[in-house]
């Protein structure tokens, strides 16, 4: 059974600093990976897709690494902002392919950007 | 494009009652599916539609239910609600749903179940 496990669960920084948030899955057979930010009360916003044959992918300020063998993925944020202050999940479809769209999600990891 | 919307945002009910919620999805996309979110259990899939057909399942009772119209809109249904089906539901549409995809999510039925 896939699990999905995010470390650090609660992260504070200043802003401008640079971090990175981690995300471990169990087993690596996996079609893809996402990541999400979710702001209090609201829906999730995607940020970055990884395909299983892709080692990284890079929008703006984040750049979200894969390594399947490790079972880990890493996003990193460059320059943090106060806006940046979200929950983060990342999550991955059942192993084997098959029901892509049936995500299984992590813990997520809560960031504090302090101005 | 219009981005997924849900309805209502905000439902108040008794136990025993039963609650059905909306899910309009970005226009064009065929897959729609559905999430729970607790503090306690996280985030956790109910179901998936496509073409009116539920594709996907998750662990739930049989007293959640959904499905899909022709226009890919879609409810779920949640018959004699209990004190722990208090949560946030969450769906999230697709084009077409055959992986490699990225979800879109829309903002959230807040159920409060007492």
């Amino acid at each position: 059974k896939q699990e999905v496990t995010q470390i650090p669960a609660a992260l504070s920084v200043p802003e401008g600093e640079n971090l990175v948030l981690n995300c471990s899955f169990t087993d690596s057979a996996i079609y893809n990976l996402q990541w999400f930010r979710q702001d209090p009360g609201k829906g999730l916003t995607s940020l970055l897709l990884i395909q299983s044959s892709q080692r990284e992918q890079t929008s703006g300020r984040l750049n979200a690494s894969l390594d399947k063998s490790s079972g880990r993925s890493t996003l990193y944020i460059a320059a943090s902002q106060p806006g940046d202050s979200a929950t983060y999940l990342c999550a991955v479809p059942p192993p084997y392919g098959g029901a892509t769209n049936k995500l299984i999600f992590g813990t997520g990891t809560l960031l504090a950007v302090q101005p | 494009k219009a981005g997924v919307t849900q309805t209502p945002r905000y439902l108040i009910k008794t136990r025993g009652q039963q609650v059905t919620l909306s899910c309009s999805p970005i226009s064009g996309h065929r897959s729609v599916s559905w999430y729970q979110q607790t503090p306690g259990q996280g985030l956790q899939f109910l179901f998936e539609y496509f073409s009116e057909t539920q594709r996907n399942k998750g662990n739930f009772p049989g007293r959640f239910s959904g499905r899909q119209f022709s226009n890919s809109r879609s409810e779920m249904n949640v018959s004699t609600l209990e004190l722990g089906d208090s949560a946030l539901y969450l769906c999230a549409s697709t084009l077409q749903g055959n992986g490699g995809e990225t979800q879109y999510f829309g903002p959230g039925t807040r159920l409060l179940v007492l």
